[in-house]
Order: structure tokens, then sequence, then C-alpha cells
């Protein structure tokens, strides 16, 4: 079975200082990792995904994530965030061969003004 | 395309009652699945189903339960509520293995 923990239940940042939430995981398997972004009241939005190729990806918002194999990490990182990035975060992994899903306890970003 | 549909949206129960919760996919999708959030507990899985059947489960107790239709549309039943069971249940849709889920705006489910 794969698990998540997310170092810090909660992180707050002046707004336009950097951030970086982080995210290890441990599988028996190979897996696909994912961060969600969640606000109040609302489901959960995909930030971003990696499945293959480059351990670097990117969102259309400012955010990026890296994959550390041998870290087992998948950091998230915006060089300057907005209060509008005031949300809950959830790291997750995911096996390659089915969709249990399972998540971190979240992270909870506050901006500051 | 229409996203991932909840219905209802919030729900108020007794305990000893039990609930239904639907859940209409993105259309295309074949994979539903299904989550309890919680403050204490988090995010965890239920279930997921993939052209009308089960194919992995989470570790929850008999009391919860779900099926998926012909249409790909799901359905979630909890029997016996207990107020432990209040949470934000998530449905989320999904085309195959290797592909991002999309979620509902859950159904915020109240046992009283």
């Amino acid at each position: 079975a794969q698990s998540v923990t997310q170092l810090d239940s909660q992180v707050p940042v002046f707004e336009e200082a950097p951030v970086e939430l982080r995210c290890n995981y441990s599988s028996s398997v190979s897996v696909y990792l994912f961060w969600y972004v969640q606000y109040p009241n609302q489901g959960l939005q995909l930030l971003l995904k990696y499945l293959s190729g480059s351990t670097l990806v990117e969102s259309i918002n400012g955010f990026e994530a890296e994959f550390n194999k041998s870290q087992t990490s998948f950091h998230l990182r915006k060089p300057s965030v907005h209060i509008s990035d005031t949300a809950e975060y959830f790291c997750a992994v995911r096996p390659y061969n089915n969709n249990d899903m399972r998540f971190g306890a979240g992270t909870r970003l506050t901006v500051k003004p | 395309k229409a996203g991932v549909t909840q219905t209802p949206r919030y729900l108020i129960k007794t305990r000893g009652q039990q609930v239904t919760l639907s859940c209409s996919p993105i259309s295309g999708h074949r994979s539903v699945s299904w989550y309890q959030q919680t403050p204490g507990q988090g995010l965890q899985f239920l279930f997921e189903y993939f052209s009308e059947t089960q194919r992995n489960k989470g570790n929850f107790p008999g009391r919860f339960s779900g099926r998926q239709f012909s249409n790909s549309r799901s359905e979630m039943n909890v029997s016996t509520l207990e107020l432990g069971d209040s949470a934000l249940y998530l449905c989320a849709s999904s085309e195959q293995f290797n592909t991002e889920a999309f979620f509902g705006q859950g159904t915020r489910l109240t046992v009283v």
C-alpha cells in the first residue's frame, strides 16, 4: 500500500514571498503523483501531476513541483504567492495499475497581506 | 464539457437512518471513485467503480456501499448512520488509469 506525508499542516506566508509545501510518499509499487488544491466548501482541483518524463512539472498559475525518486518526495513550490493562493493543498499518489488514490493530510496555506 | 456533479450538496440526517448520494461523472469517464473527508481523518478512499463493477475498496465498514449504472452515474449508500459519518463526501471521475481524477464539489452530510 502507499502512503503520503505532508510535513506541514499549516504554512503562513506574506504576499509575494516564496513558499514550499513538502510532500513525501512511500509505496511498494510505482506511482503517479499529484497536487490538488481545495478552496472552502469546494471539491478538489488538480494543480499539477507527474506521470513520467521531466521530473519538474509546472502549473499554469506559477506553481511547480519536482519529483525526487531517491528521496521519495514531490515538494510544491511557488516563487511569489498571492492572497488568492490561500487554500488547502493536498499531495496524492496513485499506483500505475489502479485508481486507489491516497492523499496526504493536507497543508493549509495562508497568504497574508 | 460539464464537470462532475454531485447531488445533493447538503444533507442532514438522523442517527440510524440511511442516505443515498449521487454522482454524475464527466461524459465519457467510466471510472468513479468516492472519498470521505473529515477534519480528523482527512481524505479517505471509499471505493472505485469502473464499468458497473467495484474495482477497488478502501477500509470502511459494510454500511458503506455503492453502485454504478450503465451510464456511469454512481450512487453511494450509507446505512444505519452514525454521528461519525458526518463528513464531506467527494466523488471523482477519470477516464483510465494514467489520467488525473476530476472531483465534484461534494455532498456535505451532517448526522444529528
